[in-house]
């Protein structure tokens, strides 16, 4: 079982260069989301998703694209990359019900310069 | 406006004693909150959740209080070990009956437990 798998776990992007971070699960976990995380800021809600084909904003999406096409993989597009999204993104999954937190992968180092 | 509150950047324990770590929120919409625990260079893992409808909420060594009136939580590790210094994050959401896909977090404490 592998859980939360992302891909790739570094990435050095130049300003104006679009790219694809991979995640998948194969725990058929309903929810996922895509998590930033910043010096001091904790972790923020990009996009989410309770099921495939339905997606939804998080707190900070502008500059990010997602889709749900299955129950399995999650993707997070980047259009136009810019020095302010240089961060670790994290993928997370989860199924329904109060007792369980978030799955998450182990994360995607991304430096755009 | 930051919703979930962790006001210690950081916290350093002597192993076997007591570690407290706290969080505070402000949206009393949030109706389950979550710990989870992060290693560097790893994603978080869920440690411990409570429901509002609850105060206390125990599992092993780790117990989790919640104080809706002052809209606060705790986290307390008995004994602290080495193996626990990591980050601890609090999370909280507003699922109108539990649902928790959109978690929001607090910013960390460093727990530093030293042998």
């Amino acid at each position: 079982n592998a859980g939360v798998t992302q891909t790739p776990k570094f990435q050095v992007l130049k300003t104006g260069q679009s790219m694809t971070l991979q995640c998948a699960q194969d725990m058929n976990h309903e929810y996922m989301s895509w998590y930033r995380q910043d010096p001091g800021m904790g972790l923020r809600l990009i996009h989410y998703s309770v099921g495939a084909g339905i997606t939804d904003q998080g707190e900070v999406p502008n500059g990010y694209n997602v889709s749900r096409s299955t129950t399995e993989d999650f993707p997070l597009r980047l259009l136009s990359a810019a020095p302010s999204q240089t961060s670790v993104y994290f993928c997370a999954s989860s199924r329904t019900g109060t007792a369980y937190g978030y799955t998450f992968g182990s994360g995607t180092r991304l430096t755009v310069v | 406006d930051q919703q979930v509150k962790q006001n210690s950047p950081s916290l350093s324990v002597q192993e076997g004693r007591i570690s407290i770590l706290n969080c505070d929120y402000t949206n009393s919409m949030f109706d389950y909150f979550l710990w989870y625990k992060k290693y560097p260079a790893e994603g978080p893992t869920f440690l411990i959740s409570i429901s509002s409808i609850k105060d206390k909420n125990e599992d092993g060594r780790f117990t989790v209080f919640l104080n809706k009136s002052a809209k606060h939580l705790s986290l307390h590790i008995v004994p602290s070990q080495p193996g626990d210094s990591a980050v601890y994050f609090c999370a909280a959401t507003a699922g109108g009956g539990g649902s928790n896909y959109k978690l929001t977090f607090g910013k960390g404490t460093l727990l530093t437990v030293n042998p």
